[in-house]
């Protein structure tokens, strides 16, 4: 039981150029959540999926996409990467939307040049 | 809106001496609180929440949390602190008025020294 996984662990990419950040989990939870993490300033959401077929914007989502590919995975998309991103990406995920506990994957440390 | 704040950014500690974290809140309902710890390099793992009841919560690794109503705080406490208790520390707020959203505060660096 991995729990949540993400991939990859660490990238650097040139201003303008595009990832897709990797995450699953195996615990079959319905709601998953894409975070950054920037020093001072806590846990920021991104975009999150309730369930499969669904996905709606955070706190942060301007220049970011989703794609709930499946209960299992859920991606994150940089199109045109800018500095201002930066940051330690994290996923997690919940049994469901609302319910308390959330578990979270390793994160991403992404740097843009 | 909901908010929360950890207003320590450090806090310092001796092995084996009791220690606090510190958290305040504001939501415009009942809150459901909770603790995350962080150690390097990794995600964030869940310590112990307070949904309703009593107000002293018990958590993992001997931490525990007491829930203040009048004060709005939810301070994160152990007895007796080791070196391994040395990470990153979050509180997080959800109203408990059909909303989902967790807010994390900007967490406070423990560190316990030999």
């Amino acid at each position: 039981n991995a729990g949540v996984t993400q991939t990859p662990k660490f990238q650097v990419l040139k201003t303008g150029q595009s990832m897709t950040l990797q995450c699953a989990q195996d615990m079959n939870h319905n709601s998953m959540y894409w975070y950054r993490q920037d020093p001072g300033m806590g846990l920021r959401l991104i975009y999150y999926s309730a369930s499969e077929g669904t996905t709606d914007k955070g706190e942060v989502p301007n220049g970011y996409n989703v794609s709930r590919l499946n209960k299992r995975e859920f991606s994150l998309r940089l199109e045109s990467a800018a500095p201002s991103q930066t940051s330690v990406y994290f996923c997690a995920s919940s049994e469901a939307l609302g319910v308390d506990t959330q578990y979270f994957g390793p994160g991403t440390r992404l740097t843009v040049l | 809106a909901q908010s929360v704040a950890q207003p320590e950014d450090q806090v310092n500690v001796a092995e084996g001496n009791p220690l606090t974290v510190k958290c305040t809140y504001s939501v415009s309902g009942n809150p459901y609180l909770f603790w995350y710890v962080q150690y390097p390099n990794r995600g964030l793992q869940f310590l112990l929440k307070y949904i309703t009841g009593d107000n002293l919560v018990k958590g993992s690794y001997g931490f525990e949390a007491e829930f203040n109503k009048s004060q709005t705080s939810f301070h994160l406490k152990k007895p007796s602190a080791l070196v391994s208790d040395s990470a990153l520390y979050f509180c997080a707020v959800r109203e408990n008025t059909g909303g989902f959203k967790t807010i994390f505060g900007a967490g406070t660096r423990l560190f316990v020294k030999a």
